[in-house]
């Protein structure tokens, strides 16, 4: 099983270029969402999805876009990066119906620098 | 707005001991979910234990406990018979399902150091 799936892991860009994280789940889940670690502050939400075509803002979603146009995808994209920007970034999806306890699955992570 | 607070950066504890990590939680809905995880130094993220606000018991999964106490807003996570393989980062979350329940938010995380 897949799961949740992030690409690339590790990303180096200069300041003002741009890029996309990639994200795929398998899991057929219609949440799908967008965090970003940084020390000391815990995860913080950045965008999510409750389905394709729908996507909303988190806490901190200044700097980045996101769409869904599928169920199973969802990216990240970074117009004109910043050195604020240089974090762990997380995808992760959760379950939206039939009971259970809605927790989120996680893809790896990847690990963005801007220099 | 919800709010998760995680007041403890670092907590030693010794091999085979019980250790709780505290979490406190701000909410005006009534119906909402916490939950914990871990995150080990190789930095995936593992759910660990979930606890509805209407659950009446405290949810346990093996070693690791819930203490919720609604009235006071805390959802503290107890780890038994601490193992050195506990030594990671633990995030407790909240996730209010009356309004809507899509945003999941994290606290800033305690670091857990188990010591042989």
């Amino acid at each position: 099983n897949a799961g949740v799936t992030q690409t690339p892991k590790f990303q180096v860009l200069k300041t003002g270029q741009s890029m996309t994280l990639q994200c795929a789940q398998d899991m057929n889940h219609e949440y799908m969402s967008w965090y970003r670690q940084d020390p000391g502050m815990g995860l913080r939400l950045i965008h999510y999805s409750v389905g394709a075509g729908i996507t909303d803002q988190g806490e901190v979603p200044n700097g980045y876009n996101v769409s869904r146009s599928t169920t199973e995808d969802f990216p990240l994209r970074l117009l004109s990066a910043a050195p604020s920007q240089t974090s762990v970034y997380f995808c992760a999806s959760r379950q939206t119906s039939g009971g259970g306890t809605g927790e989120l699955f996680f893809g790896e992570g990847s690990r963005l620098t801007v220099l | 707005a919800q709010k998760i607070t995680q007041t403890q950066p670092g907590m030693f504890v010794q091999e085979k001991e019980a250790v709780t990590l505290d979490c406190t939680y701000d909410t005006s809905d009534q119906s909402y979910g916490l939950f914990w995880y871990k995150q080990p130094s190789s930095g995936e993220m593992i759910f660990l234990i979930y606890q509805g606000s209407y659950d009446e018991q405290n949810a346990t999964e093996g070693r690791y406990s819930l203490n919720f106490q609604k009235a006071r807003k805390s959802a503290n996570l107890v780890i038994s018979a601490s193992q050195l393989g506990d030594s990671a980062m633990y995030f407790c979350a909240m996730r209010e399902v009356g309004t809507g329940g899509f945003k999941t938010i994290f606290g800033a995380g305690t670091r857990l150091f188990v010591k042989a």
